[in-house]
């Protein structure tokens, strides 16, 4: 069985920190790695899909990056707003497609 | 543009009871659907998927069953709750099943056994 890892599981920051959480996978037979944000009350909202060793994609203050071979991947949050606050998902793709979540990070920045 | 819409947003429902959640994607032809729950403490499960009208695969044994009567239509059942099952149910689309597929989720459904 496949074991996604996230840490912290939760993180308080206050408004203009720059902040970093990690999410850690088994580094055999990967096909895919997915970042989501989820917003109390809202859905998942999809962030970034990492498919390539050294990938980093960026979304306005947000970027994240992927190591397969050691197997993480790192998501950035750089000058955290209170709008930032949510948990952080992510979800590795397994051998049938499917996404194996980890528990998440929740993030929690004070004005 | 593609929506994703689930209902009741909230339900209680005693033991033994029977359940019928329902989602449905506008937008969008022949999309793959998921059911996934989340219960407390855990992360997000896949509990069924489906690629196509009456194809339903289950990722974990349970006391659950989900059917697609319908292209854009997929429903989590029950005949009898359990307290195990509560949770929050997240139903979800993609367009394929590349690994680089982004699935899209809709509000989801808080179920509370009691």
């Amino acid at each position: 069985i496949l074991n996604v890892e996230q840490s912290p599981q939760s993180l308080h920051v206050q408004e203009g920190d720059s902040t970093n959480f990690t999410c850690s996978f088994p580094s055999s037979n990967f096909y895919a790695l997915h970042w989501y944000r989820w917003e109390t009350a809202k859905s998942p909202e999809a962030l970034f899909v990492m498919t390539l060793n050294g990938d980093e994609k960026k979304k306005g203050r947000i970027s994240a990056t992927l190591n397969t071979k050691e197997g993480y991947s790192y998501l950035y949050i750089k000058g955290s707003q209170p709008e930032d606050s949510a948990t952080y998902l992510c979800a590795l793709v397994g051998s049938q497609g499917n996404l194996i979540f980890g528990k998440g990070t929740k993030l929690s920045v004070k004005p | 543009s593609q929506t994703i819409h689930q209902w009741p947003a909230t339900l209680v429902q005693p033991v033994g009871s029977p359940l019928s959640l329902e989602c449905t994607v506008e937008g969008t032809s022949n999309p793959n659907l998921y059911w996934y729950r989340q219960a407390a403490g855990r992360g997000l499960q896949l509990l069924f998927y489906s690629v196509g009208i009456g194809q339903i695969s289950s990722e974990v044994p349970q006391n659950l069953s989900a059917s697609r009567p319908q292209d854009r239509q997929f429903i989590l059942s029950s005949k009898k709750l359990l307290l195990s099952d509560s949770g929050f149910y997240l139903c979800a689309w993609s367009e394929g099943v590349s690994s680089r597929e982004t699935q899209y989720f809709g509000p989801g459904t808080r179920l509370l056994v009691l």
